[in-house]
């Protein structure tokens, strides 16, 4: 059975740095892409980049590039969305998801449950 | 960037209705769709991916229809656990996908 499984959720103050996790099974993961979907609360939901574990291949939606770094660990089947200096701003639920279906054009297929980031003085 | 233009943004509806629900897109992105279901508090969950195929499990009053830039859900007898906000998600242009800006279906 394909898993996501996140970290759980945190609280951190404006600029301190994070990393939340994302950890795949049941599946070969470095086979398929990962994304990374951001939802604001009581928003809709944004796509933010997404990384081959493979090869570590990593592309940025531009609304995000320079702002996250995505990054994965394939010995330990993991991805990680990560930041080093949050504003309140980047209060949000952050979801995980694997690419799958066209090997060209893959869609989200399994998702993890979701990592809830709240950013606060 | 593709632009997806969801309609409506949030509508009503009675339990047994029929509900249709559209996206467009602003370039042709062939069948590279996928419909979710999301509820409060929850994980979004694909209910048509390819434009018009049904994903495992789901019932089958979803259905899903389109190619180019014009798509649509539909839901043919709304029942009272598909309230909820649904989206849609381009995937031709990946790495870059976009998402709709969702439709909130409510009870009337």
């Amino acid at each position: 059975e394909v898993q996501l499984v996140q970290s759980g959720a945190e609280v951190k103050k404006p600029g301190e740095s994070l990393k939340i996790s994302c950890k795949g099974s049941g599946y070969t993961f470095t086979s398929y892409w990962i994304g990374w979907v951001r939802q604001m609360p009581g928003k809709g939901l944004e796509w933010m980049g997404v990384i081959y574990p493979g090869d570590s291949d990593t592309r940025y939606s531009p609304s995000f590039q320079g702002q996250v770094t995505i990054s994965a660990d394939k010995s330990i089947s993991t991805a990680y969305l990560q930041w080093s200096s949050l504003k309140a701003s980047d209060t949000a639920m952050y979801y995980c998801a694997r690419l799958g279906g066209d090997f060209l054009s893959p869609d989200l297929d399994y998702w993890g449950q979701g990592t809830l980031v709240t950013v606060s003085s | 960037d593709i632009q997806m233009t969801q309609s409506p943004s949030a509508m009503s509806a009675s339990v047994g209705d029929r509900v249709t629900i559209t996206c467009r897109a602003s370039q042709g992105i062939s069948n590279y769709l996928a419909w979710f279901q999301q509820k409060p508090g929850k994980v979004p969950k694909r209910l048509i991916y390819a434009a018009s195929s049904l994903q495992s499990g789901v019932p089958s009053r979803f259905s899903g229809t389109g190619s180019g830039t014009e798509f649509t859900l539909t839901i043919s007898s709304l029942q009272p656990e598909d309230f909820a906000t649904y989206y849609c998600l381009q995937h031709n242009s990946f790495p870059q996908l976009t998402f709709g800006g969702g439709t909130k279906v409510e009870i009337k």
